[in-house]
């Protein structure tokens, strides 16, 4: 079975602060994609970042950066220096074969940035 | 690229009603696409997979009478929900995915869909 945990509810930070969303996950599958989406207050899910299992490289992209260390299996999101449209509910998502190809999210972590 | 287009993106209507939500990929080929459902504060819930030229598959628990799905071509599924009542109230969600593997998921920009 496939499942994804974030263990943060929510988390509310002073713009210009840093922060880390957490995101474990569970699977039997060798090969599976680990995902980012931000869900803004507008409702649109935002595609962010797609990691396949094999690919252990760190990335950084603007001020977003993200840990993927299979070893403890984690998938963490950190933004740097926060602004307040950094404000949104943020996914983690698991896709592998063990699911038939279908997404299992995470419960998600509202960020609420405060001017 | 990868663009996914829903609509229509608010519907408010008496109960009873049965209410059509389009899900159309605008710059690339989808045979599967996805209908979840969210509840506030809430994370998304499958509702079901649609395949191109064949029978959705419906994740347990879901009407497939109450909830119609129609994946009629590589670009477009529809969601309709039948005799539609307050307790259908909430914000639905497709998406479609590219072929190859691994392909992340696209999402529309949801539905709310308030019934009276």
């Amino acid at each position: 079975a496939q499942k994804v945990t974030q263990a943060q509810t929510e988390i509310s930070v002073v713009e210009k602060e840093d922060v880390t969303l957490d995101c474990v996950y569970e699977t039997r599958d060798t090969t599976y994609y680990l995902f980012w989406y931000k869900q803004p207050p507008s409702g649109e899910l935002v595609f962010l970042i797609r990691r396949n299992s094999f690919d252990e490289q760190n990335e950084i992209s603007g001020r977003y950066s993200w840990n993927f260390q299979k070893s403890t299996s984690s998938f963490n999101f950190t933004i740097t220096a926060s602004q307040v449209v950094d404000s949104a509910v943020y996914f983690c998502a698991l896709l592998g074969s063990s699911n038939d190809y279908k997404l299992s999210f995470g419960a998600g972590t509202t960020v609420t940035v405060r001017a | 690229g990868a663009v996914v287009s829903q609509h229509p993106s608010r519907v408010i209507c008496k109960s009873g009603t049965s209410v059509k939500i389009e899900c159309r990929s605008l710059d690339f080929q989808a045979t599967t696409m996805f209908w979840y459902r969210q509840f506030p504060k809430k994370s998304l819930m499958l509702m079901a997979t649609s395949n191109e030229g064949s029978k959705a598959t419906y994740e347990q628990g879901v009407e497939k009478d109450k909830f119609l799905i129609n994946h009629a071509s590589l670009t477009l599924s529809t969601l309709t929900v039948t005799s539609a009542h307050p307790e259908d109230s909430s914000f639905y969600i497709c998406s479609a995915r590219p072929t190859g593997d691994g392909q992340p998921q696209h999402f529309g920009d949801g539905t709310r869909l308030s019934i009276l």
